[in-house]
């Protein structure tokens, strides 16, 4: 099974802040990687999929870059609700498997 | 608009079973791959299984195989999860996912509102 190690596992921030998170998978995974954003008692929300293509609907302030076994999720300004659980998911093969999950919090 | 209603969470006894209904409106549901995620309580997103549009090939995850079995009806537009053998580590909220693309890579673009499996004696 392919593993996907976050980091960080949480991370405290002030609104305006340009913030990063990664994604490194076990073994390379091409660009089959997507990011979701969850909020407490919500469904995940799909932001960016093929690594670096953003889902329709969602602001141009995230985007997504990398490929093969290291990827990263950037926020340029934070907004007030984007606070919030973030997620990564690779889709190169079976089992499908997600990130153990980064928690953005207000600084 | 896409809209899943998510039915049959509950409390059920270790060893039981349950099954999850999802029935989806919005889109045309035979033409895509459905699939279930789920989230204990308190802990990250795992996959669960993946089912074709055609309901010919399924996909699940080591820790449901033999055990779950997800199925459709088209002609109900709805996706099924039957869960046998439960167990504690089956608690968590089942959310029903649809692919962005109709058969692409597995990534979900709607979601249902999710369900409460509490597996508890």
């Amino acid at each position: 099974d392919i593993q996907l190690t976050q980091s960080p596992s949480s991370l405290s921030a002030s609104v305006g802040d340009r913030v990063t998170i990664t994604c490194r998978a076990s073994q390379g995974i091409s660009s089959y990687l997507g990011w979701y954003q969850q909020k407490p008692g919500k469904a995940p929300k799909l932001l960016i999929y093929a690594a670096s293509t953003l889902q329709s609907g969602v602001p141009s302030r995230f985007s997504g870059s990398g490929s093969g076994t290291e990827f990263t999720l950037t926020i340029s300004s934070l907004q007030p609700e984007d606070f919030a659980t973030y997620y990564c998911q690779q889709v190169n093969s079976y089992p499908i498997t997600f990130g153990q999950g980064t928690r953005l919090e207000i600084k | 608009e896409v809209q899943f209603l998510e039915s049959g969470g509950g409390l059920v006894q270790p060893g039981g079973s349950l099954r999850l209904s999802c029935a989806a409106s919005g889109f045309t549901f035979s033409s895509y791959v459905m699939n279930w995620v789920r989230q204990a309580p308190g802990k990250g997103l795992e996959w669960v299984s993946t089912l074709t549009g055609s309901g010919t090939s399924t996909y699940y995850a080591d820790s449901v195989k033999g055990r779950f079995t997800i199925s459709r009806d088209n002609s109900m537009n709805t996706l099924y999860l039957q869960m046998n053998s439960l167990r504690a580590e089956d608690t968590a909220v089942y959310y029903c996912a649809k692919l962005l693309y109709p058969s692409g890579n597995i990534y979900f673009d709607y979601w249902g509102q999710g369900m409460l499996v509490t597996v508890s004696s």
